[in-house]
């Protein structure tokens, strides 16, 4: 059981690049998240899915897209990188809003 | 201040000790509250949820404290191996709030 995957897990841009961070998860999860953590700022909520067909902002959107492809399925994009989003990226999921959350072995995103 | 607050350590103790953190947290509506742990350069891992009832897994034991707006975490015996990063998360009522604290930092020697 491989629960949640992420990739890639890592990643270099130049800024102005663009890229889509994959995730899947396999324990039939209704809930996706994205998040991001800095140093000395704890992990902070991007976007998130409280069920397949729904999307939603979360703390600190700005600059991301995502897309909830199917029930396991929720890609988070970069459409023109900056040096701020220079980061760790996890994914997670939950059975639904408000329980536990699973994680993904995150992707560490620097931009240059 | 901070929505969810929590001492950052670090907590340094020795094996066999007993330890408690606390995370407090603003916001009275708050629904659901879990612990998690993190190792270093790993992502968090689900501990324990935490009820008004309290509620304890072998030697971990958390408590929800609603008057006063707090939750803990007791260790006791502590191991090598419980050194980690606890953080603690508050979730709102509403989808998408969801709040972790900063962590807690524990380092257990011999």
């Amino acid at each position: 059981n491989a629960g949640v995957t992420q990739t890639p897990k890592f990643q270099v841009l130049k800024t102005g690049q663009s890229m889509t961070l994959q995730c899947a998860q396999d324990m039939n999860h209704n809930s996706m998240y994205w998040y991001r953590q800095d140093p000395g700022m704890g992990l902070r909520l991007i976007y998130y899915s409280a069920s397949e067909g729904t999307t939603d902002k979360g703390e600190v959107p700005n600059g991301y897209n995502v897309s909830r492809l199917n029930k396991r399925e929720f890609s988070l994009r970069l459409e023109s990188a900056a040096p701020s989003q220079t980061s760790v990226y996890f994914c997670a999921s939950s059975e639904e809003w408000g329980q536990g959350y699973t994680f993904g072995s995150g992707t560490r995103l620097t931009v240059v | 201040r901070k929505e969810v607050e929590q001492d950052p350590g670090p907590f340094n103790v020795p094996e066999g000790a007993t330890v408690a953190f606390n995370c407090t947290y603003s916001n009275s509506a708050s629904q659901s509250f879990f612990w998690y742990r993190q190792d270093c350069r790993k992502e968090p891992k689900l501990l324990m949820s935490v009820y008004s009832s309290g509620n304890e897994d072998g030697r971990f034991t958390a408590q929800l404290n609603r008057a006063s707006q707090y939750i803990s975490l007791l260790i006791r015996d502590s191991k090598l191996s419980d050194s980690a990063t606890y953080l603690c998360v508050v979730n709102g009522a509403n989808a998408g709030k969801s709040t972790f604290g900063d962590g807690t930092t524990l380092t257990v020697k011999p």
